[in-house]
């Protein structure tokens, strides 16, 4: 059972726009900056978000990030076949003096 | 580019110890704190340990607490995880990742390719 929870599964038509929850709580999110990772099975996992809604250089600007409250979101548009894969957020959590991760989504791009 | 590569996973059975090192290159180690992410088969990412740049500050993930120690040695530009006591819950791949942002712990920007530990009889 992951301290940060996001649907299991997401899935969109190439071109749609798509959004990935990550909810949590106030040692957590509520109080943490939040960064979202994209992991292909078999390969390092890539950062794509950092401080809840900065994108490191090269990410293109169709993945963005909000944080509001204890939870937050991944919105990813102009959805491509390349964009299947897991989708994981992280987070310091200040009660348990760790790093913690949501489950992971697996998006589909249909 | 940027590089770190992980060595030392295998098989190992319940109750005993491995090593795992990673080799950075690249970039100014020293500058870095560096964390240990693993993932089990079919299951999602992990959050192991971490340490400052200068060794002086860790941190473990309950379920690797008391079993497990990170160290760096920066002269040599290596971070290393000595792994104690292990499980079959250990099975998975470690991954050597380098934290970009001193003060938000869970920005990791440089990932190794992971080496596998598995834990079986």
């Amino acid at each position: 059972q992951s301290v940060l929870t996001q649907p299991p599964s997401v899935s969109a038509a190439p071109g749609q726009k798509v959004t990935i929850s990550c909810s949590g709580s106030s040692s957590n999110i509520g109080n943490n900056y939040v960064s979202w990772y994209r992991h292909l099975p078999g390969t390092a996992p890539k950062l794509l978000i950092y401080e809840n809604n900065k994108r490191p250089s090269g990410i293109p600007d169709r993945f963005s990030g909000s944080k509001s409250g204890t939870s937050a979101t991944l919105g990813i548009t102009g959805l491509q076949t390349g964009d299947e894969a897991d989708y994981y957020c992280g987070t310091w959590d200040s009660s348990l003096s760790a790093v913690v991760f949501g489950g992971g989504t697996k998006l589909t791009v249909l | 580019q940027v590089q770190l590569v992980e060595s030392g996973g295998g098989l190992v059975k319940p109750g005993g110890s491995l090593r795992l090192s990673c080799a950075a290159s690249r970039f100014t180690f020293s500058d870095y704190y560096m964390s240990w992410i693993r993932q089990a088969p079919g299951k999602g990412l992990e959050w192991v340990s971490y340490i400052s740049s200068r060794g002086s500050t860790i941190y473990y993930a309950d379920s690797v607490k008391g079993r497990v120690t990170i160290s760096r040695d920066n002269a040599k530009n290596s971070l290393y995880l000595q792994m104690n006591s292990l499980r079959a819950e250990d099975t998975a791949v470690y991954y050597c990742v380098r934290m970009w942002r001193l003060h938000d712990p869970a920005v990791f920007d440089i990932w190794g390719q992971g080496t596998m530990v598995t834990v079986s009889s």
